[in-house]
């Protein structure tokens, strides 16, 4: 199975801050990765698609770049409504796996 | 616009099963693929497996192999997650989502269900 690695597991961050995080794969993928935040108690909701491509209705603030085994999620400038979860999935292959999350906690 | 409703929280002994449904409307359910992903309390996504309806043939991911079954109806356009032998590390809330793939690298989750709590206790 590819392993899905995030890092940091958590941050602190005010609002307007430019966030970025990152997801490591433990084999080449490609582009085949995908973002999701999920709210306390919500469904995970689609972000970026194929590393960086935007989902319709989703910010420009968001952003997502990388291939291979390295990617990144960046948040332009933070709103009050991203403090939440942060997940990429691989789907590069079944088993869909999935990061640990990073979470996005207010300063 | 496509939505997917699930059945509601569910609360079962160990060593039982329980069987959640996913109903969706708004696309075109018999060739999309749908797909089952848990949430244990606290903890990150698990993706179990999926079905594409007009296939009839679900994949599993290989730790749910043997005690889950995902199944579909195309008459009621329903999805269904049945999962057997419960212990209470399946405590969880488990999600559908649709499974969309456009193309050479496009295969996401672009539509969720709410979830659906499963308790397993004695």
């Amino acid at each position: 199975d590819i392993q899905m690695t995030q890092s940091p597991s958590s941050l602190s961050a005010s609002v307007g801050d430019r966030v970025t995080f990152t997801c490591r794969a433990s084999q080449s993928i490609g582009t085949f990765v995908n973002w999701y935040q999920q709210r306390p108690g919500k469904a995970p909701k689609v972000l970026i698609y194929a590393a960086s491509s935007l989902q319709t209705g989703v910010p420009s603030r968001f952003s997502g770049s990388g291939s291979g085994t390295d990617f990144t999620l960046t948040i332009s400038s933070l709103q009050p409504d991203d403090f939440a979860i942060y997940y990429c999935q691989q789907s590069y292959n079944t088993p869909y796996t999935f990061g640990q999350g990073t979470q996005v906690e207010i300063k | 616009q496509v939505q997917l409703v699930q059945s509601e929280t569910e609360v079962r002994k160990p060593g039982t099963s329980v069987k959640v449904s996913c109903k969706a409307s708004g696309g075109t359910f018999s060739s999309d693929s749908i797909t089952w992903v848990r949430q244990a309390p606290g903890q990150g996504l698990e993706w179990m497996g999926g079905i594409i309806p007009i296939f009839a043939t679900a994949s599993y991911a290989q730790q749910f192999q043997g005690r889950v079954t995902i199944t579909a109806d195309e008459f009621t356009t329903t999805a269904y997650l049945e999962v057997s032998s419960l212990r209470s590390e399946d405590t969880a809330v488990y999600y559908c989502a649709r499974n969309i793939r456009v193309g050479a690298a496009e295969d996401y989750f672009d539509y969720w269900g709410q979830g659906t709590l499963v308790t397993v206790s004695s």
